[in-house]
Formats: structure tokens, sequence, C-alpha cells
């Protein structure tokens, strides 16, 4: 079992409507969960970071977090063209805080 | 340049031959992390270093792999006798204070091509 699986895609959804991205992780432990963004051929840039249960809004971005489940899902509102790219989820390990294991990531694709 | 540097930006090696991978991070950021990504893969975490605290090693995929960080700055990833699948993209980013506290800022790469 990965630590951090995500779907790896591609998800197409049209110009305008909401993307879902979601992510399982095996810590029990993790304590802090961030969203990336990577662009074909580009390095990753963080978009969101959420530590507590609930719901964290940013724009057009909500992070999601279930602790519970060990889930972490982002929304994306209004997506645009330039949404399309391989969303990678990250979480701490609760055996090192400042150590954060990514997952495969999901490809989006938004259509015109 | 205000950003995360790393060099080379591409490495073409033999098998067999040892490379050296140089990263400057951001100046005062006292985390340093070196990440693998393969082709189409995420990022595969290789080793952390927070300041003078010995480094987190556990990701380092076999012993001839190994990394130094020289005065809490510029730190040199070292892949001794290449293989073919040590082919990927080496990614080193830095943080202010370690992932759990704030954002980690990524360097270009250097992607690493072992013939």
């Amino acid at each position: 079992q990965k630590e951090v699986e995500q779907n790896s895609g591609p998800l197409s959804v049209p110009e305008g409507a909401i993307a879902s991205l979601n992510c399982t992780y095996s810590d029990r432990g993790s304590q802090s969960f961030f969203w990336y963004r990577q662009y074909s051929g580009k390095s990753p840039e963080l978009i969101m970071f959420i530590y507590s249960n609930g719901d964290k809004e940013d724009g057009r971005f909500t992070a999601q977090l279930n602790k519970a489940s060990q889930y972490v899902s982002l929304l994306i509102r209004d997506s645009q063209p330039s949404d399309s790219a391989t969303y990678l989820c990250a979480v701490t390990k609760s055996s090192s805080a400042s150590k954060i294991i990514f997952g495969s990531g999901t490809r989006l694709s938004i259509r015109p | 340049g205000a950003g995360v540097s790393q060099s080379p930006s591409n490495k073409v090696t033999e098998k067999g031959k040892d490379v050296e991978l140089r990263c400057d991070p951001i100046s005062g950021h006292t985390a340093l992390y070196w990440y693998r990504q393969s082709l189409g893969q995420g990022l595969e975490f290789l080793i952390y270093f927070q300041g003078n605290s010995a480094p987190d090693k556990s990701g380092l995929p076999s012993d001839r792999f190994s990394a130094e960080r020289t005065g809490g700055s510029v730190s040199t990833l070292t892949i001794q006798r290449t293989q073919q699948e040590d082919s990927a993209v080496y990614l080193c980013a830095s943080s202010l204070r370690g992932a759990s506290a704030g954002e980690l800022f990524f360097g270009e790469g250097s992607r690493l091509t072992v013939l």
C-alpha cells in the first residue's frame, strides 16, 4: 500500500465546472496536508495546506480534510484552462513532522 | 536570483560513472530536501536536512546515494556507479523552518539520464 494514494487520471472537467481531486493516506498520525500543482515540465508549487478537520477555502480552491477517514480532497470551482496540471497531494509523517511524502499525482485537464 | 538554484539542469552520463548534483537553497531557509521524480511519477523522498541536526536519510534508495550540506547552505547529492534506473529528475526544495510549518520552494530540477 502506498503511503499517499491518488487516482492518476486524467480527470477531464469542462471549463467553469467544479473539479474534485481526492487523496487518501495511510499514516493515521499525519498532521499536515498539502496540495501542490505541477505544470508539465515545471516544478511543484504549493496551492493549499490544511491542518485541521473540515474545510479551508482560498479563492476558487477548497481543501477538505477528514482525519478519521484519512482522506484529503481539493475542490477547484469555476475551473479554468490554466488549472490544467498535475495535482500532488502531500502529507507529513507522524514519525517526523518535517518529512513530507507525496502522492503520484492526479492529472487534471480542463476542456474549453 | 532569490529562488532555489540547481545545477546542472541536465546531465547525461554513462552507466557506472559517478555524478554530483548541486542545490543552492533560498537564503535563510534552514530546511533542505532532495526528491526524485521519475517520468510520470510522483515525488520520491530522498533526504532532508534541518539546520545542524543529523539529516534524515531514510529515503536514500541504496548506499550508492549520499548527500551533504556544507555550512547549512549548499547541498550536493552524489550518486556513485550510476545505473539506468537512476534516470530521473532530481528536485531540491528548501523551507524556512520545515515542511510542517510552511511551504517547500522547489528548484527547477536536475534531469539525469544514465545511458
